[in-house]
């Protein structure tokens, strides 16, 4: 079963520090959505990229968050100079342009800063 | 913009009993409605969703939920709850499907 991939499934770091995550969506999926998901909350909309193009950025994306798609198929997500407000879990997704309504999401990084 | 209130943060109930999870939504356009569930240390999976059409909509593992415009609601149903639906649910919202929304979530535990 070749759904999403994220790597690592989970990282602790100190604050201040660069991270970065990556997300393999699945094959032919050209739409791919960045999420984070704190503790008691749903899944807050970070950005999406259709193929390698980043179309949308929420506000919750400061400027310390980078994420790119270079090749159209796997992600990556940088923060840097991490902050304890960083901790949450990173969730990615994809979907296919015969069916854009159904995001496929996968396990999530659980980021922890100390 | 979109936004979502999921009523009740924690729901028990005993298995084969009915459940209903319950979710509103706030919009001043047309949206498209989502119930995701998140089994533990599982990415969320797609229950059902409403694009439009029927306000009834069925869903994997015998959910369905049914949009109701005029109070703003999409609430979901299970007539028959199995150990195996304990998990978090999620209902979400979506103007251009890019931009979801998801509300904070019900716990749905089944007791045996």
């Amino acid at each position: 079963d070749t759904g999403v991939s994220q790597n690592p499934r989970h990282k602790i770091t100190k604050r201040g520090q660069n991270v970065t995550f990556r997300c393999d969506p699945i094959s032919e999926h050209n739409r791919l959505y960045w999420y984070r998901q704190t503790l008691g909350q749903g899944p807050e909309f970070l950005t999406y990229f259709q193929n390698e193009a980043q179309l949308e950025k929420s506000r919750l994306l400061s400027d310390r968050f980078s994420a790119e798609r270079p090749k159209g198929s796997f992600s990556t997500l940088e923060i840097q100079r991490t902050e304890q407000g960083d901790s949450a879990m990173y969730l990615c997704a994809s979907s296919h342009r015969a069916d854009y309504n159904e995001q496929f999401f996968g396990p999530g990084t659980r980021l922890t800063v100390l | 913009a979109q936004s979502v209130t999921q009523l009740d943060s924690q729901v028990p109930v005993f298995e084969e009993a009915p459940v209903e999870l319950r979710c509103n939504y706030s919009s001043s356009v047309s949206v498209y409605l989502f119930w995701y569930v998140q089994y533990p240390n599982q990415g969320l999976q797609l229950l059902l969703k409403y694009l439009s059409g029927s306000t009834l909509v069925k869903g994997i593992n015998g959910f369905e939920a049914e949009f109701n415009k005029s109070q703003t609601s999409f609430h979901l149903r299970k007539p028959s709850v199995h150990i195996s639906d304990t998990a978090e649910y999620f209902c979400a919202v979506s103007r251009t499907l890019h931009d979801m929304r998801f509300g904070a979530g019900t716990r749905l535990t089944v007791k045996p």
